[in-house]
């Protein structure tokens, strides 16, 4: 499967701890994103990379999210001080070089569930 | 600002009879439309774009949708339902022409086919 990959399927942790999750995208994509979805509501964007640099992030990603694309290959999302409101579907895409979207601009993968109790 | 509206949670449809999941959009500047299709605990799979040219656009599983900048909405549309269309459908709307960046989702519609 060349698809994206997303680790783990489903993480059920305390309020107060701390999460990581990670994303292999499509080897050859040089952007990767993340997106948040809560139960009834589309994604919501996260942030993005290029290749290693992280070039844009929402508002929505307090201080307590840093995500990471340390080699431009896999990236990591970590959630310090978990809160209730963090459970949700945390989404990984990723998108090839600009002369290649034509055909799918976002590739998804099947997203980490996090539930905090 | 840009936004989408799926005015419908939920649509049933019977197999075989056409079906149409409704989408307006309202962005500034040249619109740029997508449908996004997502199954129980999965990722969502992209089915069809509009950027420009024709109004109605083909996508992946026979799906289609329509264009039409004076309502400014873009509704999924397929001929006959088949069981295993039953899913979440996402309308989204983009500023940027590829579609990766800026892209905003609506709230989704749940469409059930009914055998």
């Amino acid at each position: 499967d060349t698809g994206v990959s997303q680790d783990p399927r489903h993480k059920i942790t305390k309020r107060g701890q701390n999460v990581t999750f990670r994303c292999d995208p499509i080897s050859e994509h040089n952007r990767l994103y993340w997106y948040r979805q809560t139960l009834g509501q589309g994604p919501e964007f996260l942030t993005y990379f290029q290749n290693e640099a992280q070039l844009e992030k929402s508002r929505l990603l307090s201080d307590r999210f840093s995500a990471e694309r340390p080699k431009g290959s896999f990236s990591t999302l970590e959630i310090q001080r978990t809160e209730q409101g963090d459970s949700a579907m945390y989404l990984c895409a990723s998108s090839p070089p600009i002369s290649d979207r034509r055909d799918s601009p976002l590739h998804f993968g099947n997203g980490t569930r996090l539930t905090v109790t | 600002a840009q936004s989408v509206a799926q005015p419908e949670d939920q649509v049933n449809v019977a197999e075989g009879n056409p079906l149409t999941v409704k989408c307006t959009y309202s962005v500034s500047g040249n619109p740029y439309l997508f449908w996004y299709v997502q199954y129980p605990n999965r990722g969502l799979q992209f089915l069809l774009k509009y950027i420009t040219g024709d109004n109605l656009v083909k996508g992946s599983y026979g799906f289609e949708a329509e264009f039409n900048k004076s309502q400014t909405s873009f509704h999924l549309k397929k001929p006959s339902a088949l069981v295993s269309d039953s899913a979440l459908y996402f309308c989204a709307v983009s500023t940027d022409q590829t579609g990766a960046n800026n892209l905003f989702f609506g709230t989704g519609t749940r469409l059930t086919v009914i055998p």
